[in-house]
Formats: C-alpha cells, structure tokens, sequence
C-alpha cells in the first residue's frame, strides 16, 4: 500500500463544532486530493494541492477549507460542522509517474455529525 | 453539464462467468480513463488506465475498452471469482485544471455467485 495514512479514522461531532481531518503520506507526491463518498454520488473532489501551499477547489468545496504546509501533510478543515457533511472522506495522492495520474487513496475517515 | 454513469448499481453473476461493466459518459473528452477497486470500508485501489488512443488494455484476468466514439469504457473480469466481489468504479481524466483532477462515477458493486 501506498504510504498514506488519515487520521482521525472515525469521529462524531456535534453541529456547530470545528473539525480537522489530517492526511499524511510518506510518498512525497506532488499531489494530494480529499474527497468525499457519500451512497448514490461516488467520489467528489472537495479540494486539492498541487504543491506546497498551492491549493484548488473541487466540485463540493463550500464548508470547507484545506492547508499544506508541509509536501507530507494535507488537511481539511471543517470551521463548523453541518449534519449535510456527514460522509465518509477520503484522501488521496498522486505523483504523476509516466503521465497518468493514478490516485493512491488513504483508508478514509468516517465522520458523523449529529 | 457532464455526466459519468455506471451500468446498475448492483451486478450479480455466476463463478466463472466473465463480468461486464459499463461506464458512459457525456460532454468530456478525456484523455485517460481508469478503473478502481473498493471493497467495503476501504479507499479505492487502482486496477488499470486506458489512455484515449488505446482501444483495449489488459492485466491478468481484466480487460479494458475504451470507445471515445461510443463514449464508453467496458470492464471485463473474465473467470470470475468470489473474491472479485467488489465495487468497481470508472474514473475519467480530461487534463483540465492545476492538477491532474479525476472525476468518477457512482460504481457498481458486483457480487460473484459460488
């Protein structure tokens, strides 16, 4: 397995409350994504980083923010968790080795919000 | 607006039996195409990339199409076995944005009969 961890890997919150959600790897990829899965929608991009203190939007960004500060570590930041972020999130990285972009995912974090 | 989807949510065959897949999709022009794995609580793991010129790629027991035509992406197991037993989840990448982005689709988890 890639070298990708999340942490924490299952957390309830109340509504209202921050949340941050931590990916680190060990690959020293370029790349690093946080989606979200959620039944009938499949995987959707939230945010990514295409580098060190670089950072996009994905397609279901609002209500969320992301830092790199480090090339190994990538979060997520919830500033006030809503019931409609309950999810499970996934992070993933990518080095662009020959062109493709294989996506090396971490095991998730389930997050509740009540 | 674009559009990934996966035949039936749920596919259910016979051990030994070649397993079909189907992912269409509208208004992209992808450069690459990819195929996941998922199992239960677990992030998705690459299988295999089809780029846009390919017509078929294969790897052991798997088999891949790509018809940018047709705008499809066919995924074959063939001897299929219980431990196949999975979601499966097509991927496209259209070379758009800072970052190598993949857009999936919702999968279908495919249960191998004994």
């Amino acid at each position: 397995d890639a070298g990708i961890t999340q942490s924490p890997r299952h957390k309830v919150t109340e509504t209202g409350t921050p949340v941050t959600l931590r990916c680190h790897q060990t690959e020293n990829h370029r790349y690093m994504y946080w989606y979200r899965q959620d039944p009938g929608h499949g995987l959707r991009l939230i945010h990514y980083s295409y580098g060190v203190k670089d950072t996009d939007k994905g397609e279901v960004s609002d209500g969320y923010s992301v830092s790199r500060s480090k090339t190994e570590d990538f979060l997520l930041t919830l500033e006030s968790a809503t019931s409609s972020q309950t999810s499970v999130y996934f992070c993933a990285i990518s080095g662009l080795a020959g062109g493709s972009d294989t996506q090396y995912f971490g095991p998730g974090t389930r997050l509740t919000v009540l | 607006s674009q559009k990934i989807e996966q035949n039936s949510e749920a596919l259910n065959i016979q051990e030994g039996k070649t397993a079909t897949l189907t992912c269409n999709y509208t208004n992209y022009s992808p450069a690459y195409l990819q195929w996941y794995r998922q199992d239960p609580g677990r992030g998705p793991v690459f299988l295999l990339l089809i780029r846009e010129n390919e017509k078929e790629k294969r790897k052991e027991r798997l088999k891949v199409t790509f018809d940018t035509t047709l705008k499809q992406s066919l995924f074959h197991i063939t001897a299929s076995q219980p431990a196949d037993s999975a979601t499966y989840l097509c991927a496209l990448d259209d070379l758009s944005g800072s970052a190598r982005q993949l857009t999936f689709g919702s999968g279908t988890q495919l249960t191998v009969l004994p």
